[in-house]
């Protein structure tokens, strides 16, 4: 089945800091969704793409669609304590059926 | 209100025992699934339900049985419970299961067998 690999696993950086974490796939997908995970709650969207290329903000935080199709980053710009939490990348294809392949997400830690 | 609500939050049992999670959202969304979320924070699908039909059914022990007696409720049975079914189990929610609507997810069910 179609899998993504999400890096880096973790990182711990200073407030202030931008961050920048990237999904990649070893077969192209029509939708790329980021989602944040707050400790204790469940996934939220941050971010969609639906088109190669795309490049679509939301407040501090950057995302593109590849244009391969195999791939997607997430940036965040001037890093805030509250952006601590779990991110992951989800792809899917329309021949999946609806099945969001998740990526293994990366844990972000921001120390004031 | 909660989009999407489970119940309970919390639920600690023995080895052997039966259990059952509930889920309702308010959304009225078509499409809902659950998800398990391990110790190292891997989120897997195991099961999504469109207009209370079972579409996805990955590889899940058959001791997890999905109900759904109306879209907007789909609730996860599971029978015997074993150690390595501690986790978090989240139900989500999306408008249509081709993939080009988010999922709104509940806030997790954290089930630990002892």
């Amino acid at each position: 089945g179609q899998q993504l690999n999400q890096s880096p696993q973790s990182m711990f950086i200073q407030e202030g800091e931008d961050v920048s974490m990237n999904c990649t796939s070893s077969s192209i997908f029509n939708t790329w969704l980021w989602y944040k995970q707050d400790p204790g709650e469940g996934p939220v969207l941050l971010i969609a793409l639906y088109k190669a290329g795309e490049l679509t903000s939301n407040g501090r935080l950057t995302a593109q669609f590849g244009i391969t199709r195999k791939d997607s980053f997430l940036n965040i710009s001037a890093s805030i304590p509250s952006d601590v939490g779990i991110y992951f990348c989800a792809g899917y294809y329309n021949t999946n059926a609806g099945k969001s392949t998740f990526g293994d997400g990366t844990t972000l830690t921001v120390k004031p | 209100d909660t989009a999407v609500s489970q119940t309970p939050k919390y639920l600690v049992t023995q080895m052997g025992n039966d259990k059952s999670i509930k889920c309702e959202q308010n959304l009225g969304h078509d499409t809902m699934y659950w998800y398990k979320q391990d110790s190292k924070k891997f989120l897997k699908i195991m099961f999504s339900y469109n207009n209370k039909e079972l579409i996805i059914n990955e590889t899940v022990p058959n001791r997890f049985s999905p109900k759904s007696p109306d879209k907007a409720h789909l609730n996860l049975h599971i029978n015997s419970l074993e150690l390595g079914d501690s986790a978090v189990y989240f139900c989500a929610s999306s408008q249509d299961p081709t993939g080009t609507h988010t999922q709104y997810f509940g806030p997790g069910t954290r089930l630990l067998v002892l």
